[in-house]
């Protein structure tokens, strides 16, 4: 067990459709990462928050958006879904300059 | 483009063979790199990680060598076990400020009994 939890564990929705992701990093760990992960693409990164500010940004698209809350937990918002934002989800903490701890992800299906 | 690869999709070895798993990264600024192991089901888990200024670093059965000449990573798993079956993904971070990796797309370790 990496520490880091996410909810809900499976989601399946239909396109067009809105949904959010919860994601919270070990005890103690500023920083969270968050990451997708498709057949086609492997495991990409998207965006990190650190201590409730946006860090860096990576492939993500403008129909998602994420935010991390003063108790450091973080949320991944994706919106008007694609049969393509089908991936798994993960969301990873650090402590600053050090390994990240994965959570057990996100499996969305957008039908 | 600037890319990490694996060589092999597949790696398939006996139980107490040693197994080792390839990674070229095409960076030179690179200046940090980790493995992960990723089960199915389950997020990727940090292995072993080893900076540029080293060539080599050792943990529990595993080992990581570092070749900066060529751009090579590989990660040497002692007397495999079944449960060290999974996915391998090397990782480059190229910022040092940033703490973002750079995956590869990963190798899958099959041992056999």
């Amino acid at each position: 067990d990496s520490g880091v939890t996410q909810t809900p564990k499976h989601l399946i929705t239909a396109t067009g459709q809105r949904v959010t992701l919860r994601c919270s990093p070990r005890s103690g760990d500023l920083s969270v990462y968050w990451y997708q992960q498709s057949l086609d693409q492997g495991l990409q990164f998207l965006i990190q928050y650190y201590n409730g500010e946006e860090r860096a940004k990576g492939n993500i698209l403008e129909r998602f958006s994420a935010q991390q809350f003063p108790d450091l937990h973080s949320e991944l918002n994706l919106s008007s879904l694609e049969l393509g934002d089908s991936a798994l989800y993960f969301c990873a903490s650090s402590a600053q300059g050090s390994e990240q701890y994965f959570g057990p992800g996100t499996r969305l299906t957008v039908t | 483009g600037e890319s990490v690869g694996l060589h092999l999709p597949t790696l398939s070895v006996q139980e107490g063979d040693n197994s080792i798993i390839n990674c070229a990264y095409s960076n030179s600024a690179s200046d940090y790199f980790i493995w992960y192991k990723q089960e199915s089901g389950k997020g990727p888990q940090f292995i072993i990680d080893i900076r540029s200024n080293m060539d080599k670093r050792q943990g529990q059965r595993v080992t990581v060598l570092l070749n900066k000449t060529v751009k090579h990573l590989s990660l040497q798993i002692a007397a495999t076990q079944p449960g060290d079956s999974a996915v391998y993904f090397c990782a480059e971070n190229m910022g040092r400020r940033s703490y973002i990796p750079t995956f590869g797309r990963g190798t899958s370790l099959i041992v056999h009994p």
